[in-house]
């Protein structure tokens, strides 16, 4: 049975660095891409960035000058980093697997506040 | 981008009502069309992908269709369960864009 498990620093000031990990169990975390979506209160669903196992990378334009996602494949993680953050970036975020064919498992998601 | 845009924004029906929400993309997308349930407090749950394709463990009274730009989600016969926001999502180009999601309420 697959699941992602994400765990970070729910609150954070303005300027500081959103770091979020998920741990994935079950699975090969070889086989598939792994992705980061976020969803700011109340609103819908937007796409941060997509990881393989290589460390392959896409990223959203509208955010890819402060995001950085890795993976670390000898504990089956990956993480985001989002620097310089600032209120527009208060969401719940989200881990997920998987890329084009859909997203087929998340993680429990992680709101994140940004608050002077 | 490619936007995504669902109609209605919000529905309201009956159980065992038939219910269909539309997804438009601004640009071609092929099938690279997924649709997602979404409860509140919850991670969206994959419903459809690649248009018509139906994950494992997914109702059969959930449906998808469409090439482009119109997409389709069709709900046969509504449950109680089905109460949730939907929303598609085009992966054929970066940024993968979603709709804003349709709201099913209970009539």
């Amino acid at each position: 049975q697959v699941q992602l498990q994400q765990w970070g620093a729910g609150l954070l000031k303005p300027s500081e660095t959103l770091s979020l990990t998920c741990t994935v169990y079950g699975g090969s975390f070889s086989d598939y891409y792994w992705t980061w979506i976020r969803q700011s209160p109340g609103k819908g669903l937007e796409w941060i960035g997509e990881i393989n196992h290589s460390g392959s990378t896409e990223y959203n334009p509208s955010l890819k000058s402060r995001v950085t996602i890795s993976v670390d494949t000898s504990k089956n993680e990956f993480s985001l980093k989002l620097r310089s953050v600032t209120a527009a970036d208060t969401a719940v975020y989200y881990c997920a697997r998987g890329r084009q064919s859909g997203l087929g498992y998340w993680g429990q998601g992680t709101l994140v506040t940004v608050s002077s | 981008d490619i936007q995504m845009t669902q109609s209605p924004s919000s529905l309201s029906a009956s159980v065992g009502d038939r219910v269909t929400i539309t997804c438009r993309a601004s640009h071609i997308v092929r099938t690279y069309l997924n649709w997602y349930q979404q409860k509140p407090g919850k991670a969206p749950k994959l419903l459809i992908y690649a248009a018509s394709s139906l994950p494992s463990g997914v109702p059969s009274r959930f449906s998808g269709s469409g090439s482009g730009p119109d997409f389709t989600l069709t709900i046969s016969s509504l449950q109680p369960e089905d109460f949730a926001t939907y929303y598609c999502q085009q992966t054929y180009e970066i940024p993968r864009t979603f709709g804003q999601g349709t709201r099913v309420e209970i009539k």
